[in-house]
């Protein structure tokens, strides 16, 4: 049984600059949540993604964005970067059975996102 | 609003010495809680939830935590602490049907003296 992967684990881009993160779910999840975790904080829920659509979103601006894949995998997408994007990303996987209920979130190790 | 609070920034503890690490909620429905640990550079792993039942949750690595409703507290507590245990720890809040919507405290950083 594979884990939750992501990918890449660091990157540096500059200001105004788009970026796309990746993360394969654990085997046998059919759901993957995004957090972003600051310097010193605590992980913040972005969004989650279940059967290939948007699920539930936290306070973040339109220019987060992702996709879920057939095979359950996803993508956070970050258009026109920011200073204060610089974060650990952190991908959850988890299993929905359909009824509305999310199961425990396995996390990957996240990708560390430093914007200039 | 919901929340998570944890008092304690940093704790040092000595190797062999108990441990508790306080977690305060606020949540406008049934919680579900959460105690991860995060490694530096690591991602978050599960040591221990609450979803209902027995107030006294055990985890992994010897964890365990007390639900305590009229205190909207979930402490997290060790006997006796490990060189292996000094980590980041975070209390997290969800509820049925959050969609994954965890709540994080801004978590407690345990270091342990030899």
């Amino acid at each position: 049984e594979t884990g939750v992967t992501q990918s890449p684990t660091h990157l540096i881009k500059t200001r105004g600059q788009q970026v796309t993160l990746r993360c394969s779910s654990q085997s046998g999840h059919n759901t993957v949540s995004w957090y972003q975790q600051a310097l010193g904080q605590g992980p913040q829920f972005i969004f989650q993604y279940y059967r290939e659509e948007e699920n539930g979103r936290g306070n973040f601006p339109p220019r987060f964005s992702g996709l879920q894949f057939p095979n359950y995998s996803s993508e956070l997408n970050v258009n026109a970067l920011e200073l204060d994007d610089s974060a650990l990303y952190l991908c959850a996987s988890s299993y929905n059975p359909g009824t509305g209920v999310t199961g425990e979130l396995f996390f990957g190790e996240g990708s560390r996102l430093t914007v200039l | 609003a919901q929340s998570v609070t944890q008092p304690d920034i940093h704790i040092t503890v000595s190797e062999g010495a108990s441990l508790e690490l306080r977690c305060n909620y606020s949540y406008g429905a049934t919680p579900y809680l959460f105690w991860y640990v995060q490694s530096p550079g690591q991602g978050l792993q599960l040591l221990l939830k609450y979803f209902s039942g027995d107030t006294l949750v055990q985890g992994i690595k010897g964890f365990e935590a007390e639900f305590k409703r009229s205190q909207s507290s979930f402490n997290l507590r060790k006997p006796s602490v490990h060189w292996s245990d000094a980590a980041e720890y975070f209390c997290a809040v969800g509820g049925r049907g959050s969609q994954g919507n965890l709540i994080f405290g801004k978590g407690t950083k345990l270091s342990v003296k030899p």
